[in-house]
């Protein structure tokens, strides 16, 4: 069973406008949630987190929101760049409240095609 | 800046072959892990290691096997090698900081005719 969700396989979104990124979660244990960018034959790299304890951080152009209520999470990106287009996974994990193994958890990801 | 290293980057190789992908990072991390990924397909942790001399199964079954006998090593192992086993193996350590990111080597993919 996937604990994290991300049911967009693909998103385009034309260059300068706002791309926006969801991911659903389930287990109610997960305590960090973090948003991690990949390029094709390249390892993923951090982009932004956010703790249950907040529901919004902001680093430059990328914000992520966090509704624990509805177990969902987005991740802004405002505005697009042509750079952006990558693979965006999502990941989380129960660090501090001892559920669940230790690493991150990661949904499928979303291919954000970036168009001129 | 992250400084984690896999070798080799791409390897294509023939059935029953035993291959060893590589991990090193420089970081002095004492968590380390190993990820398998396909294309569209969620990360799935194969391995995990918390220190030296310390290693465990992750969430996937894997006929892959680990070491760690240093911590700035962590190597891979399959000792007969299968069409099944082609995929994408990505090495990750973890710091000791709050947040609990995972930082990536480049990553090493795995073809087996």
């Amino acid at each position: 069973d996937q604990q994290v969700k991300q049911n967009s396989p693909s998103l385009s979104v034309q260059e300068g406008r706002i791309s926006i990124l969801n991911c659903d979660y389930t287990n109610s244990m997960f305590d960090y949630f973090l948003w991690y960018k990949k390029y094709p034959a390249e390892g993923p790299t951090f982009l932004i987190s956010i703790s249950s304890i907040k529901d919004k951080n902001e680093d430059g152009r990328f914000t992520v929101f966090l509704n624990k209520s509805a177990k969902h999470l987005s991740l802004h990106i405002v505005p697009s760049q042509p750079g952006d287009s990558a693979v965006y996974f999502c990941a989380a994990s129960a660090r501090y409240s001892g559920g669940g193994a230790d690493g991150l958890t990661f949904g499928k990801g979303t291919h954000l095609i970036i168009q001129p | 800046e992250a400084d984690i290293y896999q070798t080799p980057r791409y390897l294509v190789i023939g059935t029953g072959k035993k291959i060893t992908l590589e991990c090193s990072q420089t970081m002095g991390h004492d968590k380390m892990y190993w990820y398998q990924q396909d294309p569209g397909m969620e990360l799935h942790l194969i391995h995990y290691s918390y220190g030296v001399n310390s290693t465990e199964k992750g969430d996937l079954s894997s006929e892959s096997t680990v070491s760690r006998i240093r911590t700035e090593h962590f190597p891979l192992t399959l000792e007969s090698a299968r069409p099944s086993h082609t995929s994408q193996y990505l090495c990750a350590s973890m710091g000791r900081a709050k947040t609990g990111e995972l930082f990536f080597g480049e990553g090493s993919r795995l073809t087996v005719l």
